[in-house]
This record gives C-alpha cells, structure tokens and sequence, in this order.
C-alpha cells in the first residue's frame, strides 16, 4: 500500500509567491529525492537528499531530509510560470530494495500570472 | 534533454499485435527500469535489471517482457496487450552504487485499441 503521503494535492499560487509542499511517512527512509514532471515529459530529478537533517539547495528550491528520517520538505521560492508541473517525492525504504524507489502521489502545481 | 532516450515516443496499437519499446543510456549507469505511469498518478515500478540481470518483477503480466541485451539498451516487448495497459512507459537508469538518484527517459505514450 501507499508508504508515503505527499501534500498538497494541488496548489494554485500567484506569480511571485513562495511554494512549500512535503512527503511524509510512518516508516524511515534512507534516501528522499524531489522529481518534476512537465506533461508529455518523464520526470527531472531537482533535488537529492542523503543524509538527516540535509538542507540542500538548487536555485530557487530548497528541500530538507527530515531529522526522523520519515519526512521531507521541498520550498519554491519567488514562483515564475515555468514552475508549472508535478512535483513527485521519491524516497528508499530502509527497509526497502536498495533499487526501489517509493512515490509520493504528487502535488499539481498552477503559478497564476 | 533528457540522457535516457525512448522510442517510440507514442505508439497505437491492437490488442493482437506484438510490438517493442526502445530504451537507451550512454552515461555508463548499471541499472535500468521500467515504470507505468497512468495521467497524474506517480510512476509505478514493473522491472528492475542491474548489471544486466532483472533483480525486480513487480508482479507484471507475462504479456509485459523485457530484455536487457547489453549494459545502455532496455527493451519491453508487447503481446497481447489490453486497454488497461494504455499508459505512458518510461525508462530510468542510476549508477552502479545504489545511492544515485534515477534519471528517467521522456517516455512512451502507449494507446492500446
């Protein structure tokens, strides 16, 4: 069944504001990776994530690896229209396949000119 | 652009017919995946081949059956397909160490009449 939950659902923001959306889950993981979809396109990695309490950093967004190890969080900040697409969390179970990757549900993302 | 290219990129074809996608990486990575991925649902993994060798089957149908003929193509032929198998199919591929992230292909959209 679904190990992870991801929120919001969707989000309809205005040009210019700051985004924030996050994954968690009641079991740990050892790795959280953030991916956007555009459509007719595959999913592109933003933004990986090894360690505990990680803040990483790729331009505008930033995520964080949870210091419990079951949640992440991924900030857009000053949204332009291009940010526009699926946002999906992805992490490794601890408990999991080293090769499998767990998903979020996605959160559809609307920048509002 | 993506470092995974998939062919085709879409693909109509009857519930008789027999057909294959195409995946192929040059980066040297060691595993390669497919997923399903259904319109605004998070990808769902189907195989897994690491150093060539399939590691994972996600409980496909047998109508699903993938090769791996060398360490940068990926095939999945098509037999007999059904209209529920109508979806967009994409390919990843991570490095040899189960760390990386996966990098995904833009995917094959595939309509079954």
């Amino acid at each position: 069944g679904q190990q992870l939950n991801q929120s919001p659902q969707s989000m309809f923001i205005q040009e210019g504001e700051d985004v924030s959306m996050n994954c968690t889950s009641s079991s740990i993981f050892n790795t959280w990776l953030w991916y956007k979809q555009d459509p007719g396109e595959g999913p592109v990695l933003l933004i990986a994530l090894y360690k505990a309490g990680e803040l990483t950093s790729n331009g505008r967004l930033t995520a964080q690896f949870g210091i419990t190890r079951k949640d992440s969080f991924l900030n857009i900040s000053a949204s332009i229209p291009s940010d526009v697409g699926i946002y999906f969390c992805a992490g490794r179970l601890s408990s999991g396949s080293a090769r499998q990757l767990t998903f979020g549900s996605g959160t559809q993302l609307t920048v509002l000119p | 652009d993506t470092e995974v290219t998939q062919t085709p990129k879409h693909l109509v074809m009857g519930m008789t017919n027999k057909k294959s996608l195409k995946c192929e990486q040059h980066m040297g990575h060691r595993a390669m995946y497919w997923y399903k991925q259904k319109a605004k649902k998070p990808p769902e993994l189907m195989f897994v081949y690491s150093y060539e060798k399939l590691s994972i089957n996600e409980s496909v149908p047998s109508r699903f059956s993938p090769e791996c003929p060398n360490s940068s193509l990926l095939n999945l032929h098509l037999h007999a397909l059904q209209p529920e198998d109508s979806a967009l199919y994409l390919c990843a591929s991570s490095p040899g160490t189960v760390k990386e992230p996966q990098h995904f292909g833009d995917g094959t959209r595939l309509s079954i009449l």
